[in-house]
């Protein structure tokens, strides 16, 4: 969907290296969900952000809502192989609705 | 738990074939949904459920019908196959604080 934009589309990092994916929306974000995917497979949940300001992490990875920027950004800390995968952001930007909207993806690929 | 089981894994269809894209879920979540996937335009919402008995249209319903007649399994109906219905299909369920998503179905129409 056009309302949520991902930055970069692709990226390409060596191991142990940090990163940070951003995804814009052109609305007000009412929810932000961040997604890893493998090639070919399902979408693995990774966490939720609601409330501006609000930032969670999960082992390695960092994610942070800005409210007045209507963004997110998604930061991995030293990356791993394991890190590789296309990170899919999604959003309620109706308020309270099921209808989320998701960008386009970013890919990552981690070298060795 | 078994999460969102969808099935089949793939399937090849001919030009208006109609065919059931099955999806079920046994989390007790009142709200499901479907999604297509295709490349360069990311997940695209179908059809979505709240509850049994309440369905509502997406970005992207038309060619595709969907009924909730019990709390576990929302079926997707494609009625008259095109090739612009190639893709990869995603059934989702909301839990408290997220969605979870099925492994999905690789469809072509050829």
């Amino acid at each position: 969907s056009q309302e949520l934009e991902q930055s970069p589309q692709s990226l390409i990092v060596q191991e142990g290296k940090n990163l940070t994916i951003n995804c814009t929306s052109s609305k007000t974000l009412y929810g932000l969900y961040w997604y890893k995917q493998k090639y070919g497979e399902g979408l693995i949940f990774l966490m939720m952000l609601q409330k501006g300001g609000e930032e969670k992490s999960h082992e390695k990875i960092t994610a942070k809502l800005d409210e007045k920027k209507q963004q997110s950004s998604l930061h991995i800390t030293a990356s791993q192989p394991s890190h590789a995968g296309i990170y899919l952001c999604g959003a309620d930007i109706q308020g309270g609705s099921e209808k989320l909207v998701f960008g386009k993806g970013t890919k990552l690929t981690v070298n060795p | 738990n078994a999460g969102v089981t969808q099935t089949p894994k793939f399937q090849v269809l001919k030009t208006g074939q109609s065919m059931t894209l099955q999806c079920a879920q046994d989390m007790n979540h009142e709200y499901m949904s479907w999604y297509r996937q295709d490349p360069g335009m990311g997940l695209r919402l179908i059809h979505y459920s709240v509850g049994a008995g309440i369905t509502d249209q997406g970005e992207v319903p038309n060619g595709y019908n969907v009924s909730r007649s019990t709390t576990e399994d929302f079926p997707l109906r494609l009625l008259s196959a095109a090739p612009s219905q190639t893709s990869v299909y995603f059934c989702a369920s909301r839990f408290n604080y997220g969605y979870t998503f099925g492994s999905g179905t690789r469809l072509t129409v050829v």
